[in-house]
């Protein structure tokens, strides 16, 4: 079951700040975000593990609530080099089998 | 850094042909992933492979196959391409199915086939 990603899609001005949520179905082991700028591939920014050890990314974090199945990315003081679009991967086993949501297309705007 | 390369950027096949897309990476990765993508839809997971010779069914392997005869490579198959598999290719690999801190996935820059 795909993961479900809020929202579709979000602009911003140079300096605002913005929030992705990811919400699951079924029990996760881990979360994992990636952005893809266009015309390009996939870029890892971070995993989020059950239990709370997290990889980060220079100014982006994230949360992972696992009782409620869902992460949140959050994105402060956003760049430029911010946009694109942002996809959450949710890894129900283990074995970095990931299942990716249908992604959250994020302008930034000067 | 980790390469990811793909034979083609841009392929365009003929209903009924058989396709290989071609991917190779450089880093001795044991994992190796193919995802289409299309808009609205996202990644979605066809094939992996997380051994030579291995391979594991995603979440939509109906009309592709997968060869991986050596670690570095990894291949799938469209054994009779129709229309409804033009799509965005992607290949990725990552470095170890067991060790979370290794899960990063490296993408290839993609393959755009057109099934005509």
């Amino acid at each position: 079951q795909q993961p479900v990603q809020s929202p579709q899609a979000v602009i911003l001005r140079e300096g605002e700040d913005a929030v992705i949520n990811c919400s699951s179905s079924k029990a996760l082991y881990s979360v994992h975000w990636y952005r893809q700028k266009h015309g390009e591939a996939p870029v890892f920014l971070m995993i989020l593990l059950k239990g709370g050890e997290q990889k980060g990314h220079e100014k982006i974090s994230a949360s992972f609530n696992e009782k409620k199945q869902q992460s949140s990315l959050y994105l402060t003081a956003s760049q430029l080099s911010y946009s694109g679009t942002y996809f959450c991967g949710t890894d129900n086993g283990g074995y970095n089998k990931l299942i990716f949501g249908a992604g959250t297309r994020l302008a930034v705007h000067p | 850094d980790v390469k990811v390369t793909q034979s083609s950027r841009y392929l365009v096949k003929r209903t009924g042909e058989k396709v290989f897309l071609e991917c190779v990476q450089d880093m001795d990765h044991e994992n190796m992933f193919w995802y289409r993508q299309d808009p609205g839809l996202g990644l979605r997971l066809i094939y992996f492979s997380y051994d030579v010779k291995m391979k594991e069914k995603g979440d939509i392997p109906e009309g592709y196959s997968v060869s991986r005869e050596k670690k570095e490579r990894f291949s799938l198959i469209l054994e009779s391409a129709s229309t409804n598999q033009t799509s965005m290719y992607l290949c990725a690999s990552s470095l170890s199915p067991t060790v979370i801190s290794s899960y990063e996935q490296y993408f290839g820059p993609g393959t755009r086939l057109t099934v005509t």
